[in-house]
């Protein structure tokens, strides 16, 4: 069975830009979560989309933003990038909303 | 609000040394509790979870016990191998308040040397 999977696995942008970041979950999950893991800062909850509605978002200014596909694939968005969204964002899926299963993660460098 | 805190590393033992990663956490209700594992360069990988007082989880040699009147979670291990060398993080899942996010601590690096 194929695990979470997410791309790009890195990508570099300037401050300013944008990015769009992608999520698969495992097969007939219905739950996606998206996290940033900052270095010094852990890991920190960024959102939550469930049967293509968003459920919950953490402590994150609205730039960051996302949706949820009737495929149940996912995507973060991240406007007007700062240095400090330096990061490894990490998408999980669940089917109960017990268990996560996380995926690889996508590494962003902001310069 | 919820919290976990981890011990604080880097910890550094032999390989087939005895391993004990402390994990408690504050809560209101009754979390789950899991340990999560992140080799260098990868996302996270579950590693055991429990579900309510007294349950034991294990996976691959670890195991930890979810203890109520302690708040605890610890991780333990028998003998530590070359390849648990990573980064350990211990996580709560607020079930009850549903508001699908885990809570994780610090994480913990291991680094076992042969």
């Amino acid at each position: 069975e194929a695990g979470v999977t997410q791309s790009p696995t890195h990508l570099i942008k300037t401050r300013g830009q944008q990015v769009t970041l992608r999520c698969s979950p495992i097969s007939g999950h219905t739950s996606v979560y998206w996290y940033q893991q900052a270095l010094g800062l852990g890991l920190q909850f960024l959102l939550w989309y469930d049967e293509g509605e968003e459920r919950n978002r953490g402590n994150f200014p609205p730039r960051f933003s996302g949706r949820q596909f009737p495929n149940y694939s996912s995507e973060l968005n991240v406007n007007a990038l700062e240095l400090e969204d330096s990061a490894l964002y990490l998408c999980a899926s669940s089917l109960s909303g017990f268990e996560q299963f996380f995926g690889p993660g996508t590494r962003l460098t902001v310069l | 609000g919820d919290s976990v805190t981890q011990m604080e590393g880097p910890v550094t033992l032999s390989e087939e040394a005895f391993l004990t990663i402390n994990c408690t956490y504050t809560a209101t209700g009754y979390p789950s509790l899991f340990w999560y594992v992140q080799y260098p360069g990868e996302g996270l990988q579950l590693l055991l979870k429990a579900t309510k007082a007294d349950d034991k989880g294990s996976n691959k040699g670890f195991e930890a016990t979810y203890r109520k009147e302690t708040t605890s979670f610890h991780l333990e291990k028998g003998s530590v191998q070359v390849s648990d060398s990573a980064v350990y993080f211990c996580a709560l899942s607020e079930v009850q308040s549903n508001t699908g996010k885990l809570i994780f601590g610090q994480g913990t690096t291991l680094q076992v040397k042969p």
